[in-house]
């Protein structure tokens, strides 16, 4: 699988979007882009995934740039319940493993 | 839906003994299983990856006879720890994946995870 980087902290104001960055730029045409979030002591929360085009679930929102070398994960509206690491994890689908890098903390404040 | 429950989410045991864990999904059927393991400040690193029916496949540097993992049926898969060491004390997640959810195939789901403390 391709490497992600990702930012080691962000802060975010509750209420105000979270715009979280992963650079990819060794992203394979077949690899797609997850992210997942792990609370602290929790099991990872899948999040949202995509290959090309942005998507958006009720969680979050993808944004992929045309080249794919690089994703933004959005969450429009943080609250302190979004206080979490988040992953992003490149990975051919079908293929069995994800493998979790360092991910960004992300500390959402009053 | 795509729920992934654990057993116990805690368990403190005495060095030598054996702790089973068990996973389960709960309203799918997993393919495949998956077993993490990841130390206080540290990613997931991956144990093994189990098919139902079939022998677990182990990573590079883990036990296949300290870690006994079942899979023996497609809601269910265990992770025995065998002659538990203080070392082996670590928060151990299982995921669950399915070719056969509609509209999510491939996603894995996790479960809470399980803190193990061996005295």
């Amino acid at each position: 699988d391709a490497k992600t980087t990702q930012p080691p902290s962000m802060d975010c104001a509750e209420g105000r979007a979270a715009n979280l960055p992963c650079n990819h730029s060794t992203i394979s045409g077949n690899e797609y882009v997850y992210w997942y979030r792990q609370i602290h002591s929790q099991g990872p929360q899948y999040i949202i995934h995509g290959l090309k085009n942005n998507e958006t679930n009720e969680m979050a929102s993808l944004i992929i740039t045309e080249d794919r070398k690089s994703s933004t994960l959005i969450l429009p509206h943080a609250t302190l319940r979004d206080t979490a690491v988040y992953y992003c994890i490149v990975r051919v689908e079908g293929y069995s493993t994800l493998t979790f890098g360092k991910g960004t903390m992300l500390l959402v404040s009053p | 839906g795509a729920v992934v429950s654990q057993h116990p989410s805690r368990v403190i045991c005495k060095s030598g003994t054996s702790v089973k864990i068990e996973c389960r999904s709960l309203d799918f059927q997993a393919t495949t299983m998956f077993w993490y393991r990841q130390f206080p400040k540290k990613s997931l690193m991956l144990m093994a990856t189990s098919n139902e029916g079939s022998k677990a496949t182990y990573e590079q540097g883990v036990e296949k006879d300290k870690f006994l993992i079942n899979h023996a049926s497609l809601t269910l898969s265990t992770l025995t720890v065998t002659s538990a060491h203080p070392e082996d004390s670590s928060f151990y997640i299982c995921s669950a994946r399915s070719l056969r959810l509609a509209g999510k195939a491939d996603t894995q789901y996790f479960g809470p995870g399980t803190r193990l403390t061996v005295l």
